[in-house]
């Protein structure tokens, strides 16, 4: 079946500008995350939902970063007033479950957000 | 708060030869962990996972784990190296209990295997 999927694969935005990140997740799964990988670094928690809710928004870096998942599905990362040093590869990944014993995580192949 | 420790960012080796790479991790409670593998341009794959029960686990590809909490360490090994394990591999922490969604991933080894 079909994987995590992710759109754009890149982005180029100009420092300042507004972007969205969409992250399409398995279908079914009813919890989903979002992470950040910077160069030279591994992934870094930013936010998980279980279905429509944000149970945990503790790793956004600030407030010009939020996401949605309206209808449980699809989820949208938005940055406002990108800064160069949001430059990284954004990941999500959905899983089964977030509750009770251990999902697997399974991760989309990332968005590549380059600020210039 | 938690934390994990890849020793080595760039593991070199030739096809046939053990792979070994390192893995610490600070919890301050039981953990639960993981190995993972990326492929170029490809999302983050497990390899294989320690939750409870055996401390050797096996995984996909023929790498294996072994968690020793005395030592605070989930080494991944492989006997023999093929061309196709080239890759960049994460170890990565959570806890065993109500946020054990929350990973936490150390810096990354890139593995290159020499024919």
């Amino acid at each position: 079946g079909a994987g995590v999927s992710q759109t754009p694969s890149n982005k180029v935005t100009e420092k300042g500008k507004y972007v969205e990140l969409r992250c399409d997740p398995i279908s079914g799964h009813t919890a989903l995350y979002w992470y950040r990988q910077s160069l030279g670094q591994g992934p870094e928690f930013l936010i998980y939902f279980q279905g429509t809710g944000a149970a945990d928004d503790s790793g956004l870096p600030n407030d010009r970063f939020f996401a949605v998942r309206p209808e449980g599905s699809v989820s949208t990362l938005k940055i406002q007033r990108t800064e160069r040093g949001d430059s990284a590869v954004y990941l999500c990944a959905s899983s089964p479950s977030g509750t009770g014993d251990y999902n697997e995580q399974f991760f989309g192949p990332g968005t590549r957000l380059t600020v210039l | 708060a938690q934390s994990v420790t890849q020793l080595g960012s760039h593991v070199s080796v030739s096809e046939g030869a053990l792979v070994l790479l390192r893995c610490n991790y600070s919890s301050s409670v039981p953990p639960y962990l993981f190995w993972y593998v990326q492929y170029p341009n490809q999302g983050l794959q497990l390899l294989l996972k320690y939750t409870t029960g055996a401390t050797l686990v096996k995984g996909i590809n023929g790498f294996e784990a072994e968690f020793k909490k005395s030592e605070t360490s989930f080494h991944l090994t492989k006997p023999s190296a093929h061309m196709s394990d080239a890759a960049e591999y994460f170890c990565a922490v959570s806890d065993l209990g109500g946020s054990n969604y929350k990973l936490t991933f150390g810096k990354g080894t890139l593995l290159t295997v020499n024919p």
